[in-house]
């Protein structure tokens, strides 16, 4: 199965202040229809997942601008512009390349 | 509105068995490939099964294959887990999804609230 690991694991941020968050996968996620299926959902706390991020940069609708994904075969990025009060909870990435679908652990952002 | 409700979650012993049920509606449910993803108390994400629009293909977790089985209803808008042999390590949060991938561009993904399934 495909790992993914994600940094930090935990992220005290500061209101309005940008922050970033790495994931990184075992294997290229460059699928044979040239497609990078590699996702990013947060869950809010007591919430089910949203997707925010699907194939590396897009976003889903009705998600802010401040939110963008970024990076190509193994390594990517999630950056928040300016993080809000509703951004806490945690950030996983996902790909969906490889059979089984794989999550990263999870990153904990929070405010300091 | 689209909307994905879990049901038939409950306690069991080791060993038993358990259905879930996912009733959609807001969109047409037979257009999509459908999953199933747990989260064990505490715990991250993981991916467990997915069916195909007309339910003809299923693909499983190793931790779950042999043990479960995904199905379909597209004409009473259902998706189904059925759940035998149960272990205390499936104890978690099962939520049904669809469009996870995020395959075609502007078509967003939807999770349910999610069904608990107890196992001890």
């Amino acid at each position: 199965d495909v790992v993914m690991t994600q940094s930090p694991l935990s992220l005290p941020v500061t209101l309005g202040q940008p922050a970033s968050i790495s994931c990184r996968s075992s294997q290229s996620l460059v699928y044979s229809d040239g497609n990078t299926y590699l996702n990013w959902f947060l869950q809010r706390p007591g919430q089910s997942p949203r997707r925010l991020i699907y194939k590396v940069s897009n976003r889903d609708s009705g998600v802010p601008d401040r939110f963008s994904g970024s990076g190509s075969v193994t390594d990517f990025t999630l950056k928040i512009s300016r993080v809000e009060a509703e951004d806490v909870g945690v950030y996983y990435c996902m790909q969906g390349t490889h059979w089984p679908f794989t999550f990263g652990p999870g990153t904990k952002v929070d405010v300091k | 509105e689209v909307q994905l409700v879990e049901s038939g979650g409950g306690s069991v012993q080791p060993g038993g068995s358990l259905r879930l049920s996912c009733a959609a509606s807001g969109f047409t449910f037979s257009n999509y490939w459908m999953h199933w993803v747990r989260q064990a108390p505490g715990k991250g994400l993981v991916w467990v099964s997915r069916i195909i629009s007309d339910g003809s293909v299923t693909y499983y977790a190793d931790s779950v294959k042999g043990r479960f089985t995904i199905s379909r209803d597209n004409a009473k808008n259902t998706l189904y887990l059925q759940m035998n042999s149960l272990r205390a390590e499936d104890t978690a949060m099962y939520y049904c999804a669809r469009s996870i991938r995020g395959v075609q561009n502007g078509v967003k993904s939807y999770w349910g609230q999610g069904a608990l399934v107890t196992v001890s």
